[in-house]
């Protein structure tokens, strides 16, 4: 099993839609859970963190964690062709010294005009 | 600096040769970390550097690998006689170690190509 795991899309959305991304992680004692954007020949971009159960909103993202069920979403909403680009969900790996993330897959994000 | 700086943007080298790829982290941050992508696949980790301790080489493919940081800010990658399947964009990424853990800022990354 990976250590974090995405579904790898691709994770067609029409414009205007909200587009849902989900992750699981597998060790329960991760605290710090990240969201990066990488759009095709560029490098990631952070665009979310996360620390606690719950929902925390920065714009048209929302990023949703429940640490009891291992799982870490991603929502975007009125989804608009820029967001077009592979999602990486990131958790931090408890068994490596200081701020080491584990990477998932990643889930390619499609919006269609 | 104010972003983390890779150099070369591109690289094409010969089978067999020898490559130094260089990362400058961001200005105080003590973290830095070396990952590399193929086409279409996700984040491989290779090397982490925190501070002073000893780095995490737990993810490097060969001994062909190899990177130090010299003065806790500049690393340089290097890889010995190149393979072709070695041909990746290779991201360096740095992060402060201060309390709470705010996520890494990555290069815009080396593409390497052996021929």
């Amino acid at each position: 099993q990976k250590e974090v795991e995405q579904n790898s899309g691709p994770l067609s959305v029409p414009e205007g839609a909200i587009a849902s991304l989900n992750c699981t992680y597998s060790d329960r004692g991760s605290q710090s859970f990240f969201w990066y954007r990488q759009y095709s020949g560029k490098s990631p971009e952070l665009i979310m963190s996360i620390y606690s159960n719950g929902d925390k909103e920065d714009g048209r993202f929302t990023a949703q964690l429940n640490k009891a069920s291992q799982y870490v979403s991603l929502l975007i909403r009125d989804s608009q062709p820029s967001d077009s680009a592979t999602y990486l969900c990131a958790v931090n790996d408890v068994k490596a010294a200081g701020n080491k993330l584990t990477f998932g897959g990643g889930t390619r994000v499609l919006v269609k005009p | 600096g104010a972003g983390v700086s890779q150099s070369p943007s591109n690289k094409v080298t010969e089978k067999g040769k020898d490559v130094e790829l260089r990362c400058d982290p961001i200005s105080g941050h003590t973290a830095l970390y070396w990952y590399r992508q193929s086409l279409g696949q996700g984040l491989e980790f290779l090397i982490y550097f925190q501070g002073n301790s000893a780095p995490d080489k737990s993810g490097l493919p060969s001994d062909r690998f190899s990177a130090e940081r010299t003065g806790g800010s500049v690393s340089t990658l290097t890889i010995q006689r190149t393979q072709q399947e070695d041909s990746a964009v290779y991201l360096c990424a740095s992060s402060s170690t201060g309390l709470g853990n705010y996520g890494y800022t990555f290069g815009s990354g080396t593409r390497l190509t052996v021929v």
